[in-house]
């Protein structure tokens, strides 16, 4: 099984500043990797996904880059309504087993 | 646009069998996509349980395996989890979701989550 690993656990970033967060994958995945953004009661909702391509109705202000075993998750300006966990999860393997890494929590500081 | 809504009983005995469903509206189920669920346990992170795609070809967590069966009914659109012999490690909220079947793709679309509680 595929470990991902995502850190730090929780971020705090004032409102319009950047965030990055990273996820390290225990084998290579290539770019099978997508981001997700969960606020409380919701259902998570992906964000990236192939590593760098956003999904369809992201702002630009999400990014995602890397390959391989290290990966970041860019918010340029980060807004109020960014606040939340964020997970990365890899799709790489076949037959799949697909897995997530533990979440980063974006809060107010 | 394809959504998910995920049903069941919200409490379920320990020994038991959980049985949810996912309702596919505004899509076919026989489309090119495959058809998972996903769980979260209360304030923790988030679980792949196995998919199944429209032929019946389906995937598992290897650590669920062994009680997991997940199972599609194309005549009704929706698609089936059953997890037997539960515990209270099963509590969690349940999460049907969709990920297209071209190389390497991910859970674009998610169903709200029913929450199933393992109690006596």
């Amino acid at each position: 099984e595929i470990v991902m690993t995502q850190s730090p656990a929780t971020l705090s970033v004032s409102p319009g500043e950047r965030a990055t967060l990273s996820c390290r994958a225990s084998q290579s995945v290539s770019s099978n990797l997508a981001w997700y953004q969960q606020k409380p009661g919701q259902a998570p909702r992906l964000l990236i996904y192939g590593a760098s391509t956003r999904a369809t109705g992201i702002p630009a202000r999400f990014s995602g880059s890397g390959s391989g075993t290290e990966f970041t998750l860019t918010i340029s300006s980060l807004q109020s309504e960014d606040f939340a966990v964020y997970y990365c999860q890899q799709y790489n393997n076949w037959p799949p087993v697909l897995t997530f890494g533990g979440g980063t929590k974006v809060e107010i500081k | 646009q394809v959504q998910l809504q995920e049903s069941g009983p919200g409490l379920v005995k320990p020994s038991g069998t959980l049985s949810l469903t996912c309702a596919v509206s505004g899509g076919s189920i026989s489309s090119s996509n495959w058809w998972s669920w996903v769980r979260q346990p209360p304030g923790k992170g988030l679980e792949w349980i196995g998919e199944i795609y429209h032929s019946g070809s389906t995937n598992y967590n290897p650590s669920l395996k062994s009680r997991v069966t997940i199972s599609v009914d194309k005549s009704k659109n929706q698609f089936s989890l059953k997890l037997s012999s539960v515990t209270a490690a099963d509590t969690a909220v349940y999460y049907c979701a969709r990920r297209p079947a071209a190389p390497g793709n991910a859970f674009d679309i998610w169903g709200q989550g029913t929450m199933v509680t393992v109690s006596s």
